[in-house]
């Protein structure tokens, strides 16, 4: 299994209040995604990274922010959390970029519910 | 858009028996077309990558096909088994970018014993 740790697996919280997510990698690879999941979606993606302090928007990027200071970490914050947050978040891995053949790997995933 | 559509939503078949999963994808410019499973509670995991000059590729009892003329792809599972049962996503994305994947909703598949 590719090293990807996210953290933390479930969380709670309140509407209103900041959330960080955190991925990090034991792999050394370049690119980094940050994806959700919801029932009757697809993946759809947030952010991804293509380098330390590269980042870039994807399909679904409002209200959430990214940060990558270290190759191997990959944060997601949610600044002020809403009940539309609500969902699994997954974070990828790839040696080269995903659009290419390089292979997708995938964390366990975040459970987040906002109440 | 890029889209992909794939078919049935959901699927239950009994052990040992085989299926066969559709997508149809709506994705210019092709670069490949590739098929995860995802257990429940689980990450998605690839089963197989195939670029355009691909039109069978196989995992075990997991065989790929791609018929890039039609824009479809089908997953044939062959003597299914419990640990099969998860959702299967199918993913085409436009060549040449970091951000273009574009996933199916998936297949749910059930295998009762």
């Amino acid at each position: 299994d590719a090293g990807i740790t996210q953290s933390p697996r479930h969380k709670v919280t309140e509407t209103g209040t900041p959330v960080t997510l955190r991925c990090h990698q034991t792999e050394n690879h370049r690119y980094m995604y940050w994806y959700r999941q919801d029932p009757g979606h697809g993946l759809r993606l947030i952010h991804y990274s293509y380098g330390v302090k590269d980042t870039d928007k994807g399909e679904v990027s409002d209200g959430y922010s990214v940060s990558r200071s270290k190759t191997e970490d990959f944060l997601l914050t949610l600044e002020s959390a809403t009940s539309s947050q609500t969902s699994v978040y997954f974070c990828a891995i790839s040696e080269i970029a995903g659009g290419n053949t390089g292979e997708l790997f995938f964390g366990e995933g975040s459970r987040l519910t906002v109440l | 858009k890029n889209q992909v559509e794939q078919s049935p939503q959901s699927l239950i078949i009994l052990e040992g028996k085989n299926c066969t999963l559709q997508c149809n994808y709506t994705v210019s410019p092709f670069s490949n077309l590739r098929w995860y499973k995802q257990d429940t509670g689980r990450g998605p995991v690839s089963l197989t990558i195939m670029t355009f000059s691909e039109n069978t590729k196989s995992n075990g009892r997991y065989t790929a096909t791609l018929d890039a003329d039609t824009k479809q792809s089908s997953l044939h599972i062959t003597a299914s088994q419990l640990s099969d049962s998860a959702s299967y996503i199918c993913v085409a994305p436009p060549g040449g970018g970091a951000d273009g994947l574009t996933f199916g909703k998936g297949t749910h598949l059930i295998i009762q014993p």
